[in-house]
């Protein structure tokens, strides 16, 4: 049982560079989303999609777009890399789009900007 | 919006009782109380949720007065493994504004480090 599953698991980029970082989830969920932790900080939400077709902001959307590629994937891109971006991403799905609802992790993306 | 409040910190050691009280005095009548353990490297994983009264499962219990103001997380007999950070996170099971996203954030949690 995979859960949540994305990659790289490990990225160093150059400043200026683009990616995509990749999320996929077989729990048939219809909510996915991308946070960013830095160090010794609480995870914040960077977008979300509440369902297949739909994408919303969250706390800190710049610099970054996504796309729900499908019900299974949402990724997300940074165009053009900053320092700033160096972080740990992680991807995360839940069945419904409350916060009463479990939100499934996956292992994070370790993301460092040169 | 349910904000939450959590020490930002806590020690105990093994063998004993930890309690981290969680308080959300803006919660909404259809929100849901939920905790989630977070270890080094890891994403957080689900402890516990609860809406009134109490709530135990074979990992935690969880405490929630009638005015549901607060909500206690309380962990027996804790482990050097049980060192971790814990999120308190409030909110509903149905649709998101998107003023409501902010509720999808997590706050600083609260690191719990248990001494041997």
């Amino acid at each position: 049982n995979a859960g949540v599953t994305q990659t790289p698991k490990f990225q160093v980029l150059k400043t200026g560079q683009s990616m995509t970082l990749q999320c996929a989830q077989d729990m048939n969920h219809n909510s996915m989303y991308w946070y960013r932790q830095d160090p010794g900080m609480g995870l914040r939400l960077i977008y979300y999609s509440a369902s297949e077709g739909t994408t919303d902001k969250g706390e800190v959307p710049n610099g970054y777009n996504v796309s729900r590629l499908n019900k299974r994937e949402f990724s997300l891109r940074l165009e053009s890399a900053a320092p700033s971006q160096t972080s740990v991403y992680f991807c995360a799905s839940s069945a419904g789009q409350g916060t009463g609802n479990t939100i499934y992790f996956g292992e994070g993306s370790w993301l460092t900007v040169v | 919006l349910a904000k939450t409040t959590q020490p930002i910190s806590m020690d105990s050691y093994e063998g004993q009782e930890v309690n981290i009280t969680c308080s959300h005095n803006n919660i909404a009548t259809n929100d849901y109380i939920t905790w989630y353990q977070q270890f080094p490297s890891q994403g957080p994983r689900f402890i516990i949720q609860g809406y009134k009264t109490k709530v135990t499962n074979e990992v935690a219990s969880l405490f929630i007065p009638a005015d549901r103001k607060s909500s206690t997380l309380s962990l027996p007999r804790v482990s050097l493994s049980d060192t971790a950070v814990y999120y308190c996170l409030v909110g509903d099971k149905g649709s998101l504004s998107s003023g409501s996203a902010r509720q999808l954030t997590f706050g600083s949690g609260t690191q719990l480090t248990v001494l041997p």
